[in-house]
């Protein structure tokens, strides 16, 4: 069973549009959840992180997490096109060193 | 801002050939990890270290070696590619442990034929 997972695969949105993008996890004993944002031929970068329950919010970016349904939210208010890029869930287990990563949601931001 | 470089950018090898990627942070942390990237299965920790001259086996370790002979730098080796490990590979270096922020290398495409 996959630890992490994501939907929607992909989407695509105009300019303007509220994003949601979301990830379910497995394990109950997470420590953090980080998203990450992936444009073709790069490595991913961090954009945003949350460890306790409740929300959080920086700039355009909203993340929501729910630790009872084991569910994190990532909302991206006012799209861009320079927003089109993978987004990656990315979850730390209790345990152990490293994260693991779901397989991502493809956004495309349309002018 | 935190710094992670791969070498090489892109290689192409041959079955059972001897494959080194190689990586240098200028971050001064003392985690650092190798994973695959494949379409389908996104991110996979195949080795991670951290400390120098110590590494760790991730989830997919199966084919691969890794050495650490400083903080700053971490190969990958592949002894006897195979077609079966043709995919991205990223680097990344993080301050802390399982909760820190990981900062990625650009990646370094392998194809084995």
């Amino acid at each position: 069973q996959e630890k992490v997972q994501q939907s929607p695969e992909s989407l695509i949105v105009p300019e303007g549009a509220m994003v949601s993008l979301n990830c379910s996890f497995s394990d109950s004993a997470s420590q953090s959840i980080w998203w990450y944002q992936q444009h073709p031929g790069k490595g991913p970068k961090a954009l945003i992180s949350i460890f306790s329950n409740g929300n959080k919010k920086e700039g355009r970016l909203t993340v929501y997490l729910n630790r009872a349904s084991l569910h994190v939210s990532l909302h991206i208010k006012d799209s861009q096109p320079s927003d089109s890029a993978v987004y990656l869930c990315a979850v730390s287990i209790t345990g152990y060193q490293n994260f693991y990563f779901g397989k991502g949601t493809s956004l495309t931001v349309i002018p | 801002e935190a710094a992670v470089t791969q070498s090489p950018r892109s290689k192409v090898a041959v079955t059972g050939g001897k494959v080194t990627l190689s990586c240098h942070q200028t971050n001064n942390h003392d985690y650092m990890y190798w994973y695959r990237q494949d379409t389908g299965h996104g991110l996979r920790l195949i080795h991670y270290s951290y400390v120098a001259d110590s590494t760790e086996k991730g989830d997919i370790p199966d084919g691969y070696k890794a050495s650490r002979p400083s903080q700053e730098n971490f190969s990958l080796i592949l002894e006897l590619a195979s077609l079966s490990q043709t995919a991205v590979y990223f680097c990344a270096s993080s301050s802390q442990g399982s909760y820190a922020e990981q900062f990625f290398g650009p990646g370094t495409r392998l194809t084995v034929l």
